[in-house]
């Protein structure tokens, strides 16, 4: 079973349009963090937001904003008045505990979002 | 501040040579991440240093694969002899904490892009 599971492969939305990321993961971890990041064709990715277990309060930051469920175990992502250079792959990513005293980050498959102009 | 440094940026070769990349973390951080992202999926990760000790190597192809950081600085993976299956893209991402944390948030590099013929 995958952990982190982002079913959206590919959205295309017209400029303007606000658009919504899904992520839903699985973890038997009470303490564990979620991320979410960016890949822009440069290559790199960039951190966004990074949410804790315990804080489902959702977070507001400019155009984006994040809505985190434990009941349903999901973070979602929106994209509120998407602009051209929001077009990337965005990544989902959770955080646990790993087998050697490491955090273990596992990424879903992404979503590639395309903004036309 | 100088983001995470990675060369070559791309690489061809045949299968069953060898090849090497080269990653610089940010400076400071202690913690340096090797990950491989196939076409389409995300980041998986090989292995994580805690300065030059390994932390977590377990999926790390270690019949073909190898990895060093040596003065805890800068590291390479090399592998040897590649495979069809080895194309893909070589991130390296580093962390400002310490092993075990699981809100760090990772930085990662441009990657190199290997394509195996």
């Amino acid at each position: 079973a995958q952990k982190v599971t982002q079913a959206q492969t590919e959205i295309s939305v017209v400029e303007k349009e606000d658009v919504t990321l899904d992520c839903v993961y699985e973890t038997r971890d009470t303490t564990y963090y979620l991320f979410w990041y960016k890949q822009p064709p440069s290559g790199e990715l960039v951190f966004l937001i990074r949410r804790n277990s315990f804080d489902e309060q959702n977070e507001i930051s400019g155009r984006y904003s994040w809505n985190f469920q434990k009941s349903t175990s999901s973070f979602n992502f929106t994209i509120t008045a998407s602009q051209v250079v929001d077009s990337a792959v965005y990544f989902c990513a959770l955080s646990e505990a790993g087998n050697f005293g490491n955090e273990k980050l596992t990424f879903g498959t992404g979503t590639r979002l395309t903004i036309i102009p | 501040e100088a983001g995470v440094a990675q060369s070559p940026r791309y690489k061809i070769i045949e299968k069953r040579q060898s090849v090497a990349f080269w990653c610089n973390p940010i400076s400071g951080h202690a913690t340096l991440y090797w990950y491989q992202q196939i076409l389409g999926q995300g980041p998986k990760l090989l292995i994580q240093f805690q300065n030059n000790g390994v932390v977590d190597d377990s999926q790390l192809p270690k019949d073909r694969f190898s990895a060093e950081r040596l003065k805890g600085v800068d590291s390479t993976l090399k592998i040897q002899p590649a495979k069809l299956e080895d194309s893909a893209v070589y991130l390296c991402a580093s962390s400002a904490g310490t092993s075990g944390d699981l809100r760090d948030e990772q930085y990662f590099g441009p990657g190199t892009r290997l394509t195996v013929t």
